[in-house]
């Protein structure tokens, strides 16, 4: 079965500085989706940023980005000029192409000091 | 706005009693996904449909059940509902064209 992994529970970054937050998976399909989705304290899920396994290219959505590796399965995400609203938990997930299943990591709780 | 519509937005209810949860997907979504997130948790998934039928079950309990009827929309019904049963309850929807998930505001449901 695919897991995913993210190693940090809680992570601070200072307001308008770079944080990356970790995230690894584990899986034998070669074709996949990756996504990075942010909780904030309304709880409500909203998607940050998604990158196919089969583009190389890594995902950028304005000062979101990844850093997808995809020989050492590893997903990353960096929060560039981070701002106040940007405190949120975040969680790294995984789903095969053509497949029903998402998995989902413990999350990243992401604390922005002012 | 996700597009995905969840109601009630929040409820409150006595242990032992039963609640229905309803779910309406983004449009033309055929997919729809149930999750649980206690306090302080990550998610859990419950089950999940496909243009009516089911098609993958997670850690749900037998006091839980659901169903996705001939519109596409969903119903999640809790019964024997327990004190630890108080958690917000997520619904998603699913494309094949962009593969995420499309979440709801949730139900919050409280019990006393």
């Amino acid at each position: 079965a695919q897991t995913v992994t993210q190693s940090q529970p809680e992570m601070s970054v200072q307001e308008a500085e770079t944080v990356t937050l970790s995230c690894t998976y584990d899986t034998s399909e070669s074709d996949y989706y990756l996504f990075w989705y942010k909780q904030p304290p309304s709880r409500q899920m909203i998607l940050v940023i998604r990158q196919e396994a089969y583009k190389q290219q890594n995902a950028t959505e304005n000062r979101f980005s990844v850093n997808f590796q995809k020989a050492a399965k590893s997903f990353s995400l960096k929060i560039s000029d981070s701002q106040l609203g940007d405190a949120a938990m975040y969680f790294c997930a995984y789903r095969s192409v053509g497949g029903n299943q998402f998995y989902f990591g413990t999350g990243t709780s992401l604390t922005v000091i002012p | 706005d996700s597009g995905v519509t969840q109601t009630p937005k929040h409820l409150i209810t006595a242990t032992g009693q039963r609640v229905t949860l309803r779910c309406s997907p983004r449009s033309g979504d055929l997919s729809v996904y149930w999750y649980q997130q206690s306090l302080d948790q990550g998610l859990q998934f419950l089950i999940q449909y496909y243009n009516g039928e089911e098609r993958a079950k997670g850690n749900i309990l037998e006091r839980f059940s659901a169903q996705q009827f001939p519109d596409l929309h969903s119903e999640l019904n809790l019964s024997s509902l327990e004190l630890g049963d108080s958690a917000l309850y997520f619904c998603a929807s699913t494309t094949r064209n962009t593969g995420e998930l499309f979440f709801g505001e949730g139900s919050r449901l409280t019990v006393l």
